[in-house]
């Protein structure tokens, strides 16, 4: 089975810091990386797919990039609403695998 | 609107059986892989169950496997998960998830059912 780890598990920032969260892939699993975001009580919410497209309605401060085992989000200025868990994880072969989850909290 | 809805969560002992379902509205439900994640409380996402879109394909999580049976039924837009031998650590909030065709990621989420396992 393919492990996904995530760092960090927290982080805390300041409204319109630029963030970065890497998920890392115990095998190559290019393209097929999705990232996540979940609010406390909420369903997860699909942001971006195949590693760097940005699901439609997302807005344009999150990306996404990366190939084989590294892939990062990035949230280029935090907007009060980003504070939430995230997730990545691979659908390059069964089982489907999530990381563990990155906290953002408001510093 | 493209819509699921889970439902069949509960209590249940150690050792017991449960079925959850999941009606899907506002798409070819025959045409899509879809999937179930489970969350435990205070816990992050952990993929379960796929299945393909005409049934005849099921993949699970070692953490299931011989114990849970994803399956669907195209004609009623519905897609099941059988739950057997249940355990504490199975408690969660279960949800289904539509993969869409053209990429692979979980694009429609359902609101999910809680299902608690103890005595």
């Amino acid at each position: 089975d393919i492990q996904m780890t995530q760092s960090p598990s927290f982080l805390s920032a300041f409204v319109g810091d630029r963030v970065i969260i890497t998920c890392r892939a115990s095998q190559g699993i290019s393209p097929h990386l999705a990232w996540y975001q979940q609010k406390p009580g909420k369903v997860p919410n699909l942001l971006i797919y195949a590693a760097s497209t940005l699901q439609s309605g997302v807005p344009s401060r999150f990306s996404g990039s990366g190939s084989g085992t590294e892939f990062t989000l990035t949230i280029s200025s935090l907007q009060p609403e980003d504070f939430a868990t995230y997730y990545c994880q691979q659908l390059n072969s069964y089982p489907y695998t999530f990381g563990q989850g990155t906290k953002l909290e408001i510093k | 609107e493209v819509q699921l809805l889970e439902s069949g969560g509960g209590l249940v002992q150690p050792g017991g059986s449960l079925r959850l379902s999941c009606a899907a509205s506002g798409f070819t439900f025959s045409s899509y892989v879809m999937n179930w994640v489970r969350q435990a409380p205070g816990k992050g996402l952990e993929w379960v169950s796929a299945i393909s879109g005409n049934g005849g394909y099921t993949y699970y999580a070692d953490s299931v496997k011989g114990r849970f049976t994803i399956s669907r039924d195209n004609s009623k837009n519905t897609l099941y998960l059988q739950m057997n031998s249940l355990r504490a650590e199975d408690t969660a909030v279960f949800y289904c998830a539509k993969r869409p065709g053209t990429f692979y990621a979980l694009d429609i989420w359902g609101r999910g059912t809680m299902v608690t396992v103890s005595s």
